[in-house]
């Protein structure tokens, strides 16, 4: 069963910053925070991980709490190709002890307006 | 460089007829993933291979369903006798050290 709770739909204005909820307060020591999103008719799409410090690469940035109960997906500059299902996963990392699978949930449906 | 690539990326079988879908994992990651994802819902996982070895085949939902990776790097996802219900998208994802996932763009399955 999914371990993170997002709010099913969202929208927001091109060109300006959109900021994905995600709730995950059962979250262990050891698990990580990741995020995906799927493009209409695509495989899902890696965006960003993080364990606990703040993350930021060329799509996005992670911001997770202090007590590590929720974080959020910040897309700073929203375009129109941004509009996708995005899903935020908790996992475990364990470097060839067995990789973990993903357990996706519903996702948060986002829609970019021109 | 190269992703992950999976083929056929459209399939139209009839009730009854086997399949048999291709996914090609990006070169040297060792683990390799088959996810089905049905209409409106998130992935769902079927399968995990590490290299050659299936660790876990949990999420398969029938004995028709079979995968194999035989020299621990393609796989092939087998359903036989395919039903309505096996309609879905079928997604391979692989993953190196790291573990982060890389899907291929998917192989939409509709059975008649």
């Amino acid at each position: 069963d999914a371990k993170t709770t997002q709010p099913p739909s969202m929208d927001c204005a091109e060109g300006r910053a959109a900021n994905l909820p995600c709730n995950h307060s059962t979250i262990s020591g050891n698990e990580y925070v990741y995020w995906y999103r799927q493009i209409h008719s695509q495989g899902p799409q890696y965006i960003i991980h993080g364990l606990k410090n703040n993350e930021t690469n060329e799509m996005a940035s992670l911001i997770i709490t202090e007590d590590r109960k929720s974080s959020t997906l910040i897309l700073p500059h929203a375009t129109l190709r941004d509009t996708a299902v995005y899903y935020c996963i908790v996992r475990v990392e364990r470097f060839y002890q067995g990789a973990q699978k993903l357990v996706f949930g519903q996702g948060t449906r986002l829609t970019i307006n021109p | 460089g190269a992703g992950v690539s999976q083929s056929p990326r459209y399939k139209v079988a009839k009730r009854g007829q086997d399949v048999a879908l291709r996914c090609d994992p990006i070169s040297g990651h060792v683990s390799l993933f088959w996810y089905q994802q049905a209409l409106g819902q998130g992935p769902e996982f079927l399968t995990y291979f590490q290299n050659e070895a299936q660790l876990d085949k949990s999420g398969l939902p029938s004995d028709r369903f079979f995968a194999e990776r035989p020299e621990g790097s393609v796989s092939t996802l087998k359903i036989q006798r395919t039903q309505q219900e096996d309609s879905a998208v079928y997604l391979c994802a692989s993953s190196g050290f790291q573990e982060t996932q890389y899907f291929g763009p998917g192989t939409r399955l509709l059975v008649l």
